[in-house]
């Protein structure tokens, strides 16, 4: 199986502020690789699809990118609402697995 | 726009089979490029991907887990189903489904169900 590996686990951060979320997989996964912000309670929303690809409706402020082995989700400047948990998964080769999540907190 | 929409048990006791139910609305789950899948979440923890069914009915399972899963579809009702089967403890989480367009991520969700494993 191909593992996930997210840092950091959880951030403090403040509005305004730039965050970014790493995702390493165990081999490449070439662009196979999604993001997902997930609030309490609610299904997950995927973000990002193919690495860097902007899901329809998804504000500009996230974005994606990396390749092979490394990816990157930055969120320019995290708004209110972007406080919630982050998570990466790969498609490339089944089964599907996703990273542990990274929980973004208000400082 | 299509919509998903999980329904079964929320209890289920130790060594018995917990089935669900995903309605999907807006949409046929016989459209080609569509995976249908079953994705779980214990509270507090990550994301586990259980398996899928295709728009031709073939299925693909977590080899973690495919000792005891079944995925099957109604086309007539335009549902997929989940069986797990021997449920333990361990298995207590939010089950999800979940529909993907190929190389894309999971879009649409169902708003998840609380499956509960206990005596």
């Amino acid at each position: 199986d191909i593992q996930m590996t997210q840092s950091p686990s959880s951030l403090s951060a403040s509005v305004g502020d730039r965050v970014t979320i790493t995702c390493r997989a165990s081999q490449s996964i070439i662009k196979y690789l999604n993001w997902y912000q997930q609030k309490p309670g609610k299904a997950p929303k995927v973000l990002i699809y193919a690495a860097s690809s902007l899901q329809s409706g998804v504000p500009s402020r996230f974005s994606g990118s990396g390749s092979g082995t490394d990816f990157t989700l930055t969120i320019s400047s995290l708004q209110p609402e972007d406080f919630a948990s982050y998570y990466c998964q790969q498609n490339y080769r089944v089964p599907l697995t996703f990273g542990g999540g990274t929980k973004v907190e208000i400082k | 726009q299509v919509q998903l929409q999980e329904s079964g048990p929320g209890l289920v006791k130790p060594s018995q089979t917990l089935s669900l139910t995903c309605t999907v609305s807006g949409g046929s789950i016989s459209s080609g490029g569509y995976y249908w899948s079953w994705i779980r979440q214990p509270a507090g923890k990550g994301l586990e991907w259980i398996g899928r069914i295709d728009a031709s009915g073939s299925t693909t399972y977590n080899s973690s887990l495919e000792s005891r899963v079944t995925i099957s579809r109604d086309t007539s009702k335009n549902q997929f189903s989940l069986n797990l089967t021997s449920v333990t403890a361990a298995d207590t989480a939010v089950y999800y489904c979940a529909g993907r367009i190929i190389t894309r991520g999971f879009d649409p969700w169902g708003q998840g169900t609380l499956v509960t494993v206990s005596s």
